[in-house]
């Protein structure tokens, strides 16, 4: 069956562009969670979505950062006028149950190069 | 400063070798996570530790939470080139209110044949 897919896989851009990042979940999972890994750490927790509630967004790292769920399916996460530190690889991961205690299947990411 | 601190960082070992990785915090975790990732991947679910002083094995790996819920460690017996990648634990806490899976930074596993 599909996995959790990521698109685009590799982009590049300029420090002060702003980029979209896409996340395509397990048809039927109602969590999913965006997570940043930078080089030589493990992952840093973005943001939680479950369902029709509220998103959780205490992991994002500033108001240049911003997702959205459609139709609880696809997600969108868009970093605005990015900065070199941005420079990271995106991970979207996507559960069948709430809460972190049960499995997370991740995609496979987008690596974000800010030049 | 990291929650889950993950050690060695690398390590690099000939196959057939035993090794042990480890994952500590001074915090409690109701549950702790042990994921592998290869590159170009995203991180692949291995086992989930809950009770304090559990043991699970995996075929030659064995996952041990500690008796206090703040510690684990991850032995492979007989290591396999396909060993190789990168070994994440992740623990379930309560953050700022709401529960979160806290990544340590990984052990960077290479098996040489």
């Amino acid at each position: 069956g599909a996995g959790v897919s990521q698109s685009p896989s590799n982009k590049v851009t300029e420090k002060g562009k702003d980029v979209e990042l896409r996340c395509d979940p397990i048809s039927g999972h109602t969590a999913l969670y965006w997570y940043r890994q930078s080089l030589g750490q493990g992952l840093e927790f973005l943001i939680y979505f479950q369902g029709n509630s509220a998103p959780d967004k205490s992991g994002l790292p500033s108001d240049r950062f911003s997702a959205e769920r459609t139709g609880g399916s696809v997600s969108t996460l868009t970093i605005q006028r990015t900065q070199q530190e941005d420079s990271a690889v995106y991970l979207c991961a996507s559960s069948s149950r709430p809460g972190v205690s049960y499995e997370q299947y991740f995609g496979p990411g987008t690596r974000l190069t800010v030049t | 400063t990291q929650l889950l601190e993950q050690s060695p960082q690398f390590l690099s070992i000939q196959e057939g070798e035993n090794l042990t990785v480890y994952c500590n915090s001074s915090s409690v975790f109701s549950s702790l996570q042990w994921y592998r990732q290869e590159p170009g991947e995203g991180p692949v679910l291995l086992v989930t530790v809950v009770t304090g002083g559990e043991v699970k094995k995996l075929k030659r790996l064995t996952f041990q939470f500690g008796d206090a819920r703040k510690d684990s460690s991850l032995h492979i017996t007989a290591a396999q080139p396909g060993d190789t990648g990168l070994y994440l634990c992740a623990g379930t806490a309560i953050i700022q209110g709401a529960q979160k899976l806290v990544f340590g930074q990984g052990t960077r596993l290479t098996i040489n044949p």
